[in-house]
Formats: C-alpha cells, structure tokens, sequence
C-alpha cells in the first residue's frame, strides 16, 4: 500500500516561510486527494487542507498563508506556510484518503517544525 | 474550542466497555456528513479506526465500533485491552467552515 514520509528543515526563524515535502512511495501522486494535518505538543489534530488540481481547499483560519502543489515527476506533496509564529510549532502529517471514503486512511510519521529564532 | 466535542479522558477497566461521544452540530454530523474515528497512540500518527460513522478498515478488530444520532456520533469499545490505552479523535466536514474539523481528542485510560 501507499506510503508517506515528511521531511522539512526542523528549525524555522519566526516571519520566514515553512517549506515541507511529504514523498509518496509504492504508488502514485496523481489522481488522488493530499491533505496535511498538524498538531502542537500535547494538543489535538488540526487540517490545514487538501490539495487535488482543480479542487483544493484550505483551512480557512490559515488559507492566507497556505499554499498546496504536487510535483508528479518526484512523487512529492508540498505544504507551504508563510509568515510562521510560535503557534505554528508542531507535528505535521502528510495524509490522503483510505479507498472509497474521505477518512484519512494512509498517514506519514510526522516531522516535527519548531518555530524559534 | 474544536467545532466537535468530545470528553478529555475517560476510563475502564480491562475487559469492560466504554463509549466516547463526538458532539457536532447541524452544520457537521447533523447535516448528514460522515463521522470518522482515529486511534493515536504516544509518538505515532493517527491510525483510522471507523470510516463513515461505522465501518472498520481491514485489521480492525470488531470491538470497535461506531454509531450516529443527530447531531452526535460515539465510537464504543467493548473487551477493553490496556493496549486500547490511547488518544481517540473524531472527525467530520464542517459546511459553515467549508473544511474538516476534528474533535478535541479523548484520553482512555484503561485501569
């Protein structure tokens, strides 16, 4: 079955951009919903969105500086976050649909982003 | 304050059953969308434990299960096993938020 693993810098100075890659393997990127969750120490999960051409939607509390994309050639889904704070440290997950629901079947482990100068 | 709510913690023995509520509203469970239950345990990404109020992905044992009525959904475990010791979330489609909300997230402890 299809996995996911995060990856990301671990470590990103407040106001900058948080850049993380979630690579698809034993399968393929295209024709299917990606979605990013995060969730700060010791809290609960929260979507910040879902990514398909021409069907993405975006927590609306971060939709300002979210933005989704693939890139099918390396099999990779991308979250960027702009103008990171305190509030956006957290585990992030890279998740997309179990067959024939929209639960999220297929998890990656999480990269943790610690947002600190 | 997460759209769903559910109890911060709950208890049991093993061997017992317990029941973890998911409280919406009419613009999530209540409007018809589907409720899915997820297991977390210390470290790991969640794991789907229902999808669609309740239907159990393959591996699943069937004590777990999964149940709607109105604007509230409950996931119930019976036979608890101190493995079942873990954060339990719920999750929907919230329409007013066009987007996916999650519940607060439940702590079992199994005594």
């Amino acid at each position: 079955q299809v996995q996911l693993q995060e990856s990301g810098p671990g470590l990103v100075n407040p106001s900058e951009t948080l850049s993380l890659t979630c690579t698809v393997s034993r399968g393929s990127i295209s024709h299917s919903y990606w979605t990013w969750v995060r969730q700060p120490a010791g809290k609960g999960l929260e979507w910040i969105g879902r990514f398909y051409p021409g069907d993405t939607h975006y927590n609306p509390s971060l939709k300002s500086r979210v933005t989704m994309s693939i890139d099918a050639s390396m099999n990779q889904f991308s979250l960027r976050l702009t103008s990171v704070t305190a509030a956006d440290t957290a585990v992030y997950f890279c998740a997309t649909y179990a067959p024939g629901s929209d639960a999220f079947g297929i998890w990656g482990r999480g990269t943790g982003v610690t947002v600190s100068s | 304050q997460s759209v769903l709510t559910q109890p911060p913690s709950l208890s049991g023995a093993p061997g017992q059953r317990v029941t973890i509520s998911c409280t919406g509203s009419s613009s999530n469970i209540g409007a018809g969308y589907d409720v899915h239950w997820y297991q977390q345990l210390p470290g790991a990404a969640p794991k789907l434990l229902i999808y669609a109020n309740n239907n159990r992905p393959s591996g699943v044992p069937d004590r777990f299960s999964g149940s709607n009525s109105g604007t509230s959904a409950a996931l119930a475990i019976t036979g608890l096993q101190a493995d079942d010791e873990a954060q339990y979330y719920c999750q929907s489609y919230d329409t007013s938020l066009s987007g996916v909300v999650f519940g607060g997230g439940t702590k079992l402890t199994v005594l």
